[in-house]
């Protein structure tokens, strides 16, 4: 599977959006993007996940580059409650493999 | 729905003792996975049963680890004897086969071993 990097750290402010960067120049043509995050002493959450086109969904919005060599997930507007760790992971669509890295740990502040 | 259900939620037993941790995986899901996170190691995937079958255990981490999925609404991950570096939050997650890399986590039990 690709390798992911991402920020180790970011914050915004309530209310704003949040727009989490993540690399992936090693991406191969049947690898999916995947996100998650893991709010402090909580079991790692879905969030969305796409293969080329962007995605939205009620949580977060996923847009991927053209060349899918890097992504986006985009919280329109960021509450306290999503303060996490958020995870991006590059599988294959039939693959139960998730490599959780180190992630990005968002604050998001008052 | 309520969701994976993992019991109990915080078990602390001394060295050498035996422990049990019990997961429900959300009905209807007929993948379940067992993990462990820890500060060093970060979360590692341990066992992977695909309806109630172990498909891929190689990331248990010794004979003493063993896990099984007696039928679709249970499965239980067991240390024996334990020791005190397998102080850890073992998370249980399922999913449906088609949409193997959608997993739902449930709140995990945090295991110290003294």
């Amino acid at each position: 599977d690709a390798k992911t990097t991402q920020p180790p750290s970011m914050d915004c402010a309530e209310g704003r959006a949040a727009n989490l960067p993540c690399n992936h120049s090693t991406i191969s043509g049947n690898e999916y993007v995947y996100w998650y995050r893991q709010i402090h002493s909580q079991g790692p959450q879905y969030i969305i996940h796409g293969l080329k086109n962007n995605e939205t969904n009620e949580m977060a919005s996923l847009i991927i580059t053209e060349d899918r060599k890097s992504s986006t997930l985009i919280l329109p507007h960021a509450t306290l409650r999503d303060t996490a760790v958020y995870y991006c992971i590059v599988t294959q669509d039939s693959s139960y493999k998730l490599i959780f890295g180190s992630g990005t740990r968002l604050l998001v502040r008052p | 729905d309520a969701g994976v259900i993992q019991s109990p939620r915080h078990e602390v037993t001394e060295m050498g003792q035996e422990v049990t941790l019990r997961c429900k995986p959300i009905s209807g899901h007929n993948s379940l996975f067992w993990y462990r996170q820890t500060m060093m190691r970060g979360l590692e995937l341990l066992i992977y049963f695909n309806n109630n079958v172990p498909i891929d255990d190689s990331g248990m981490p010794e004979d003493r680890f063993s896990a099984k999925m007696p039928n679709a609404s249970f499965s239980t991950l067991k240390i024996q004897p334990s020791e005190p570096r397998d102080s850890a939050v073992y998370f249980c997650a399922s999913s449906l086969e088609f949409s193997i890399g959608e997993q739902y986590f449930g709140p995990g039990t945090r295991l110290t071993v003294t």
